[in-house]
């Protein structure tokens, strides 16, 4: 079945560590995103990426990175100088053209030790 | 700039009542309108989308919602609520230009009771 995996499901990250979330889609799809979500405030823009090896700033893009090395994959790293990183993440994908949905995984959920 | 207001956090309901869930937006150019619903600790489907054909568009569940442009709306209505409904539902406007990004309301959370 095509569609979109995050893993892990749930993720803790201690004190200055770096975490890795992971997203992959077998959609061919060719743009990917990731959105933050924390209660009450809606889906917040992170990054996003339109090509292989091309990606911009969204929105909340301070202390977290990304790499689009593979049109399937858009791992997010958020590093440690994000200082709130408790949230819920969600990546989603689309193909090109404004009136496309855009499809999401099931997200991860980050926590802090 | 593009915005897009959902009135009301929270929306309380009785099992069997209708359902309306509130949606504006602002765009200078025609716009397409997505609603999405999401249940607890998962990700985002649609319900259905507005892309410039029909007025009145349906989706799943039961789910309409109209597009209303001399207001700026696109309201999502259900004529009689089941308890499985119970969810937070989510506005979308496309944005101009060519990068396929949405911009989301801040979401509804619809309670639905007995």
């Amino acid at each position: 079945d095509g569609g979109i995996t995050q893993s892990p499901k749930y993720l803790f990250r201690k004190e200055g560590q770096n975490v890795t979330l992971s997203c992959e889609q077998n959609l061919n799809h060719d743009a990917m995103y990731w959105y933050r979500q924390d209660p009450g405030q809606g889906l917040r823009l992170i990054y996003y990426s339109q090509i292989v090896n091309d990606f911009q700033k969204g929105d909340i893009a301070e202390g977290y990175s990304v790499s689009r090395e593979k049109k399937e994959s858009f791992p997010l790293t958020v590093t440690s100088a994000q200082k709130n990183p408790t949230a819920f993440y969600l990546c989603a994908s689309t193909p090109f053209g404004r009136e496309n949905i855009q499809y999401f995984g099931a997200g991860t959920r980050l926590s802090v030790l | 700039a593009q915005s897009v207001t959902q009135l009301g956090s929270h929306v309380s309901v009785s099992e069997g009542a209708l359902v309306l869930l509130r949606c504006n937006y602002s765009s200078s150019v025609p716009p397409y309108l997505f609603w999405y619903v999401q249940y607890p600790n998962q990700g985002l489907q649609l319900l259905l989308k507005y892309t410039s054909a029909a007025t009145l568009v349906k989706g799943i569940n039961g789910f309409e919602a109209e597009f209303k442009k001399s207001e700026t709306s696109f309201h999502l209505t259900k004529p009689s609520a089941h308890m499985s409904d119970a969810a937070e539902y989510f506005c979308a406007v496309s944005e101009e230009g060519g990068y396929n990004k949405l911009i989301f309301g801040a979401g509804t959370r619809l309670a639905v009771h007995p």
